[in-house]
């Protein structure tokens, strides 16, 4: 399978807890983005990488969260002291140039 | 502010009728257009995309969407639905030379056998 791969497919933490997340993108797009869904919304846009260069980052992320892209392969995105809030849908996608987004199957979170 | 709008959560259609999902936009500047479908549990797949050129667009699975300037919309058509085409579908807009995406919040599209 060539396409965004996102691990794990489901986390369930307790309430200040850290989780991790991995992507790993279409080998060839050097851009990779991240998204949250939460239940009846679109995906909302997180931050956006790309090569390794994190290029910009929403309001919607919260000092707790932070994104790594090193070497500019498989991205990462950590949530610290996770919130119920935070319980969502997190999509990874990557594209190459102006073309369209290809997205994983998404990483659901739920914080209890 | 840049904003798509989906004005029906969900939209019914029997078998074998063509249907329609409605989209409309407003931003500043030349949209790039996309169609998206989600699968219970799953991630998006991607449908069709406009960029530029003819304002009928073909894409994946028989689906077609229409660019209207004028009437800043981006409808989604299929002639003959099936029942596997039910599933959320998600209209979205990126700026040219950006690489974002805003997204609308979805309709459920149901096809009835």
């Amino acid at each position: 399978d060539t396409g965004v791969s996102q691990d794990p497919r489901h986390k369930i933490t307790k309430r200040g807890q850290n989780v991790t997340f991995r992507c790993d993108p279409i080998s060839e797009h050097n851009r990779l983005y991240w998204y949250r869904q939460t239940l009846g919304q679109g995906p909302e846009f997180l931050t956006y990488f790309q090569n390794e260069a994190q290029l910009e980052k929403s309001r919607l992320l919260s000092d707790r969260f932070s994104a790594e892209r090193p070497k500019g392969s498989f991205s990462t995105l950590e949530i610290q002291r996770t919130e119920q809030g935070d319980s969502a849908m997190y999509l990874c996608a990557s594209s190459s140039g102006q073309g369209q987004a290809f997205f994983g199957q998404g990483t659901r979170l739920t914080v209890v | 502010a840049q904003s798509v709008a989906q004005p029906e959560d969900q939209v019914n259609v029997a078998e074998g009728n063509p249907l329609t999902v409605k989209c409309t936009y407003s931003v500043s500047g030349n949209p790039y257009l996309f169609w998206y479908v989600q699968y219970p549990n799953r991630g998006l797949q991607f449908l069709l995309k406009y960029i530029t050129g003819d304002n009928l667009v073909k894409g994946s699975y028989g689906f077609e969407a229409e660019f209207n300037k004028s009437q800043t919309s981006f409808h989604l058509k299929k002639p003959s639905a099936l029942v596997s085409d039910s599933a959320l579908y998600f209209c979205a807009v990126s700026l040219s030379g950006t690489y974002k995406y805003i997204f609308g919040t979805g309709t459920r599209l149901k096809v009835l056998a």
